[in-house]
């Protein structure tokens, strides 16, 4: 199966530290995003890249939050300073853009992050 | 504002009987519309998606959606729920690169 991976799957930290997520696209796509979702809401967007560059960021992704995509690749994204209420699920979805095709986004399982 | 309603927080239905799950969009023009399924702590699987043409769309796991323009409205349907269909659904429309969702539908199955 070649999906969307992320990893870990579940994370729990305690307030005030740092955490990292790894994404892995499906390997053909260069189109890359983040989204959060907490209990009983869909998938908020986050941030998006289109190979490496990082061309849209939400105003939900505060300074404590920074995404990269070095090789154009996998994806990180790091949440430096956790609060409680950065609890939720992280998904990493990702598309291919085709001339004269609109795409398609496929989501890896997420990632649950519990902050004590 | 662009948006995507779903009335429904949840719903139940009886094992064998027919669904449909509403979903209402806000968009300046007809954006790109998606059903997604969520189970429990899982990513979100894609059932079907609207971009033109047939209003008809016809996804996995025997759903089907309609796309009524004049009600800006694209309701998921399927006409023999199985027990295995419980789970979290999500209507997402995009305009471009951006997705909004719903805040989804649970749906129980009742034997």
């Amino acid at each position: 199966d070649t999906g969307v991976s992320q990893d870990p799957r579940h994370k729990i930290t305690k307030r005030g530290q740092n955490v990292t997520f790894r994404c892995d696209p499906i390997s053909e796509h260069n189109r890359l995003y983040w989204y959060r979702q907490t209990l009983g809401q869909g998938p908020e967007f986050l941030t998006y890249f289109q190979n490496e560059a990082q061309l849209e960021k939400s105003r939900l992704l505060s300074d404590r939050f920074s995404a990269e995509r070095p090789k154009g690749s996998f994806s990180t994204l790091e949440i430096q300073r956790t609060e409680q209420g950065d609890s939720a699920m992280y998904l990493c979805a990702s598309s291919a853009t085709t001339r004269g095709a609109q795409e398609t986004q496929y989501f890896g399982p997420g990632t649950r992050l519990l902050v004590l | 504002a662009q948006s995507v309603t779903q009335p429904d927080i949840h719903i139940t239905v009886s094992e064998g009987a027919s669904l449909e799950l509403r979903c209402n969009y806000s968009y300046g023009a007809t954006p790109y519309l998606f059903w997604y399924v969520q189970s429990p702590g899982q990513g979100l699987q894609l059932l079907l998606k609207y971009f033109s043409g047939d209003t008809l769309v016809q996804g996995i796991k025997g759903f089907e959606a309609e796309f009524k323009r004049s009600q800006s409205s694209f309701n998921l349907r399927k006409p023999s729920v199985h027990w295995s269909d419980a789970a979290e659904y999500f209507c997402a429309g995009t305009g471009g690169f951006k997705t909004i969702f719903g805040a989804g539908t649970r749906l129980f199955v009742k034997a």
